[in-house]
């Protein structure tokens, strides 16, 4: 099984700032990695896959990038509604798995 | 306009059984594969199972593996999960998720609202 690893799990940020979150994969899964935004009580929402495609009505503040075991998604200036947790999650070989999450508070 | 709706959630003890249902409108429910995905209180995302179009391929994280099974109506749009042998550590929000595109195992565009499942005596 291929296990996601996320870094940091929670930081504290201002808005304007630009921030980025890892995710390790213990074994190579190419490209074959989304990443996914959670508000309290919602559901997820697919924000990249592919590891730097950014899906339709995503804002181009958001970036992906890397592939076969390290990735990072990038906030280029964090907003207010980007206060939240972010997945990754490979898709390369079953099970899949999720990372642990990363949760961006404000500071 | 896609909507996943998820319903048959609720308490029951363990040992019990479950079965959660996914009602797929606004696109072509045959043309896709679907998967089940969950959230426990406070914790992260898991992964549970997805089946293809035709529901000729099922694959299940190992945690689930001979306890639930995932399957699918096209003729009904829907979806469904039945839960058996259920535990304290199944409690979560079971989201019911569409592939992104037809064709596509993966990754998960539409989400529906999810649905609590609460394994408790």
């Amino acid at each position: 099984a291929i296990r996601m690893t996320q870094s940091p799990s929670s930081f504290s940020a201002s808005t304007g700032d630009r921030v980025t979150i890892t995710c390790r994969a213990s074994q190579g899964i190419s490209s074959y990695l989304a990443w996914y935004q959670q508000k309290p009580g919602k559901a997820p929402k697919l924000l990249i896959y592919a590891a730097s495609t950014l899906q339709s009505g995503v804002p181009s503040r958001f970036s992906g990038s890397g592939s076969g075991t390290d990735f990072t998604l990038t906030i280029s200036c964090l907003q207010s509604e980007d206060f939240a947790t972010y997945y990754c999650q490979q898709y390369y070989s079953y099970p899949l798995f999720f990372g642990g999450g990363t949760k961006v508070e404000i500071k | 306009e896609v909507q996943l709706v998820e319903s048959g959630g609720g308490l029951v003890q363990p040992g019990g059984s479950l079965r959660l249902s996914c009602a797929a409108s606004g696109f072509t429910f045959s043309s896709y594969w679907m998967s089940w995905v969950r959230q426990a209180p406070g914790k992260g995302l898991e992964w549970v199972a997805n089946i293809k179009q035709d529901g000729s391929e099922k694959y299940y994280v190992d945690s689930v593996k001979g306890r639930f099974t995932i399957s699918r109506d096209n003729a009904k749009n829907s979806l469904y999960l039945q839960m058996n042998s259920l535990r304290a550590e199944d409690t979560a929000v079971y989201y019911c998720a569409r592939a992104i595109y037809s064709g596509y195992e993966h990754p998960e565009l539409y989400w529906g609202q999810g649905t609590l499942v609460t394994v408790s005596s």
